[in-house]
This record gives C-alpha cells, structure tokens and sequence, in this order.
C-alpha cells in the first residue's frame, strides 16, 4: 500500500496568517492527491480534488498544488472557521484511498 | 441535497456482531460506489471498504484489518448501504461514516460524508 505522510503534525497561527500544510506519497501518484477538513465531532469535509482542484462551495482561499510525491494545502488567509484537522488521502492505488495522519492547526 | 444518514452504531462485546446501515437521499445511489471510512477515538481516518455500483457489478473491497469479519452491502432499491460487521474486537471500536464515491479528472474523491455513527467494542 502506498504510505501518506504530514508535515506538521500540527501548528499554531493566528488569524490572518497565510499557512501551508505537505503531504508526501511513499511513491508517485501523479495527481490522484485530495484533501478533507474535520472539525471535532463532525464528518470530514472535501476540500481539494485531484491536487488542486477547489470543491463546490470551498472558499477560494484554499488551494492544492503538486503532483508525484508531494503535495502542498495552502490556506491564504486563516479564517477562525478554519481551525481544525486536515487530511491528504491519495487515490491513485485502488482499492486503498490511504489517508494522511492529519495536520492539526489551533489558535496561536 | 445529498444527505447520508448512518444508524446502527451501540456497545458490542468482543466476537459479537452489529450491523450498520447508511440511508441516502438527494442523488441517484445506484450511479455511485460507496465506502465506509472510521475513525478510532481520537485517531485519524483508515479507510474500511468499498461496494462499487451495479455497472461494476456490486464487487466489494475491505481493508486488510476487516476483511474475512466485515460485508459490505447495498440494496438500490432502498437507497441503502450497509455494513455487516462479525467477531468483532476492541480495535473495530470508532466512529463509522459511510461516504459518497464521485469521479472527476480521472480521480475519485469522497464527495459527501454521513455524520457518523460510534461502534464501542468492549465487555
């Protein structure tokens, strides 16, 4: 199975910050790379599909970028929605869609 | 709207079995593949199994970690998926969602996700 690693595991920012989250494939999966948000006690959310393209109704300032084996989650400005986990999953070896670990980010 | 509702979750003892259920509503079920993702408390997602659709024939995949003990199921006629889960151990305990399979870009991606429902494995 192909392994998803995070970096961060988990970082602190204020509002307004401009902040990046990488995900690394253990080998490549060219653009087949998705990110979700969870906030606690809810469902994940997508976010990202296909590395970079912005899901239906996802503010747009979130954006993916990458392709092979690494991946960034860019958030331009933090909002206080977004504090929460985020998750990269690849979904280019079937049937496993492995996801990350998670990046945690809280209030500085 | 899309809406997935998960029921069935409650306490089991170890080698006991539950069965889930994922009721959907606002698209057409028998178009899509659908999985079940959990969450162990406090933990991340693991990826549990898949029910692909009627043109892929209903062929099902699971998770190293479940499969011989889970099934997966669905009925179209009732908009339904299911989660058959035996011999169950205290590692199955989690929240479990179902999520909606889309495809776009020659990539798949979980669209739409159910609220989730907790499965507590413990005597």
């Amino acid at each position: 199975d192909i392994q998803m690693t995070q970096s961060p595991s988990s970082l602190s920012a204020s509002v307004g910050d401009r902040v990046t989250i990488t995900c690394r494939a253990s080998q490549s999966i060219s653009s087949y790379l998705n990110w979700y948000q969870q906030k606690p006690g809810k469902a994940p959310k997508l976010l990202i599909y296909a590395a970079s393209s912005l899901q239906s109704g996802v503010p747009s300032r979130f954006s993916g970028s990458g392709s092979g084996t690494d991946f960034t989650l860019t958030i331009s400005s933090l909002q206080p929605e977004d504090f929460a986990t985020y998750y990269c999953q690849q979904s280019y070896s079937t049937p496993v869609f492995t996801f990350g670990p998670g990046t945690k980010v809280d209030i500085k | 709207e899309v809406q997935l509702v998960e029921s069935g979750g409650g306490l089991v003892q170890p080698g006991g079995s539950l069965r889930l259920s994922c009721a959907a509503s606002g698209f057409t079920f028998s178009d899509h593949y659908m999985d079940w993702v959990r969450q162990a408390p406090g933990k991340g997602l693991e990826w549990v199994g898949r029910t692909r659709n009627k043109a892929n024939s209903y062929t099902t995949e699971y998770a190293a970690s479940v499969k011989g003990r889970f099934t997966i199921s669905r009925d179209d006629s009732k908009n339904s998926l299911y989660l058959q889960m035996n011999s169950l151990k205290t590692e199955d305990t989690a929240v479990y969602y179902c999520a909606r399979v889309s495809w776009e870009l020659a990539t798949y991606y979980f669209d739409y996700w159910g609220q989730g429902t907790l499965v507590t494995v413990s005597s």
